[in-house]
């Protein structure tokens, strides 16, 4: 089975300043990453996600993911945040069986003005 | 498109009543889940449904029932609350890979007093 650790609970930063939001995942098979936000009072929303490929994904908002196969992380980066990314982020993993997403706690971002 | 929907948005029950949480997606997705979310914890996966007729177990089942006799409906059913059910319940469907994003709803609610 796999698990999802995300190291920080609460994150807050001053706009304009950048984030990074860390994630790692234990799996004994190949996983799928991805990151989701969720917004007060609403469900989750897709940021970004690795499936194959680059290990570099692009997402929405300006946010930004690196797959590290060796060191088991997912970490979500945005060069300079805004207030309106203030919202909690959940990494989430599901392997090539399928049908089972495992999210992490999640990070509550906190942006400053 | 309406997406995912979730009613109700919010409910108290007394211990030992029961209800339905109801979920619909007009996306003609084959895959649905329920998740709860509790503070700190993430999502918690609670059923999912692979298509009309079929459900199986997440990891946390116990005191909820679902059932799927359509593709678009997958209501979860909560037998003699406790306290202990009290969170914010949300579904999700996606496409039937098991890879593509989940879509959620906006949640639901829910005390158990």
């Amino acid at each position: 089975a796999q698990s999802v650790t995300q190291l920080d609970s609460q994150v807050p930063v001053f706009e304009e300043a950048p984030v990074e939001l860390r994630c790692n995942y234990s799996s004994s098979v190949s996983v799928y990453l991805f990151w989701y936000v969720q917004y007060p009072n609403q469900g989750l929303q897709l940021l970004l996600k690795y499936l194959s490929g680059s290990t570099l994904v692009k997402g929405i908002n300006g946010f930004e993911a690196e797959f590290n196969k060796s060191q088991t992380s997912f970490h979500l980066r945005k060069p300079s945040v805004h207030i309106s990314d203030t919202a909690e982020y959940f990494c989430a993993v599901t392997t090539n069986y399928g049908q089972n997403f495992v999210f992490g706690p999640g990070t509550r971002l906190s942006v400053l003005p | 498109n309406a997406g995912v929907t979730q009613t109700p948005k919010f409910r108290i029950l007394k211990i030992g009543q029961s209800m339905t949480l109801q979920c619909t997606q007009d996306m003609n997705h084959n895959y649905m889940y329920w998740y709860r979310q509790d503070p700190g914890m993430g999502l918690k996966l609670i059923y999912y449904s692979v298509g009309a007729g079929i459900t199986d177990k997440g990891e946390v089942p116990n005191g909820y029932n679902v059932s799927r006799s359509t593709t678009e409906d997958f209501p979860l059913r909560l037998e003699l609350a406790a306290p202990s059910q009290t969170s914010v319940y949300f579904c999700a469907s996606e496409p039937g890979t098991g890879f593509e994003k989940l879509f959620f709803g906006s949640g639901t609610q829910l005390s158990v007093l």
